[in-house]
């Protein structure tokens, strides 16, 4: 069964210091990787995405994010934590190939970052 | 501004109620989605649409009813709801549905509340 893991519902960080939010996932094939935030009463922002390449993605708003086949890992990163980026972060997958309509998401991390 | 946009924000509606939820994208995309977001749970998908036709229903209750006119609007038609169906509804789109690399964006959401 397809399925996406963020292990901690919470995530506390310092203003300044460098935050990970954790996402493994257990999908066939070789899905492609989304990183999503949802700011309060909002919907879903698209952060970035893996295709291929490059282990390291960079997205929007300095955040970046590391594929690990190996671990089936895709874990959320940014060097320095800003008050502003408190919000619901979710990792989500999709199976390559036609047909693959649904994106898999996780339930989801609440980061909070301390002023 | 995501391009997506959905309306109303926000619908507090009787069990006995006819109501519909309203998404119009202007992306240019050819695909729709529909997704139910409730607390403390993966985001579930309800259905996708692509080139106005349904492809995906997710075992829905009939009382929801997509609609899709149009590539670029999409509807959700509701009908003696139940109070468990009280969430977040997500409206999406992506550019079409090959090989499932293209972006999902989506719009604000409406949260309905059922009484």
């Amino acid at each position: 069964a397809q399925s996406v893991a963020q292990p901690e519902d919470q995530v506390n960080v310092a203003e300044g210091n460098p935050l990970t939010v954790k996402c493994t996932y257990s999908v066939s094939g070789n899905p492609y990787l989304f990183w999503y935030v949802q700011y309060p009463n909002r919907g879903l922002q698209f952060l970035l995405k893996y295709i291929t390449g490059d282990n390291l993605v960079k997205g929007s708003y300095g955040f970046e994010a590391e594929f690990n086949k190996s671990q089936t890992s895709f874990h959320l990163k940014k060097p320095s934590a800003l008050v502003s980026d408190s919000a619901l972060y979710f990792c989500a997958v999709r199976p390559r190939g036609t047909g693959a309509n649904n994106l898999f998401f996780g339930t989801g991390t609440r980061l909070t970052v301390i002023p | 501004e995501t391009g997506v946009t959905q309306t109303p924000r926000h619908l507090v509606m009787g069990m006995t109620n006819k109501k519909s939820l309203k998404c119009e994208q202007h992306l240019g995309h050819n695909a729709m989605y529909w997704y139910k977001q409730s607390a403390k749970k993966p985001l579930e998908l309800m259905f996708v649409y692509s080139l106005e036709e349904r492809v995906e229903n997710n075992s829905v209750p009939s009382r929801f009813s997509p609609e899709c006119p149009n590539s670029s609007h999409l509807f959700l038609h509701l009908h003696t709801l139940q109070p468990e169906d009280s969430a977040l509804y997500l409206c999406a789109s992506s550019q079409d549905l090959t090989g499932g690399m293209n972006t999902i964006y989506f719009g604000e959401g409406s949260w309905l509340t059922v009484v």
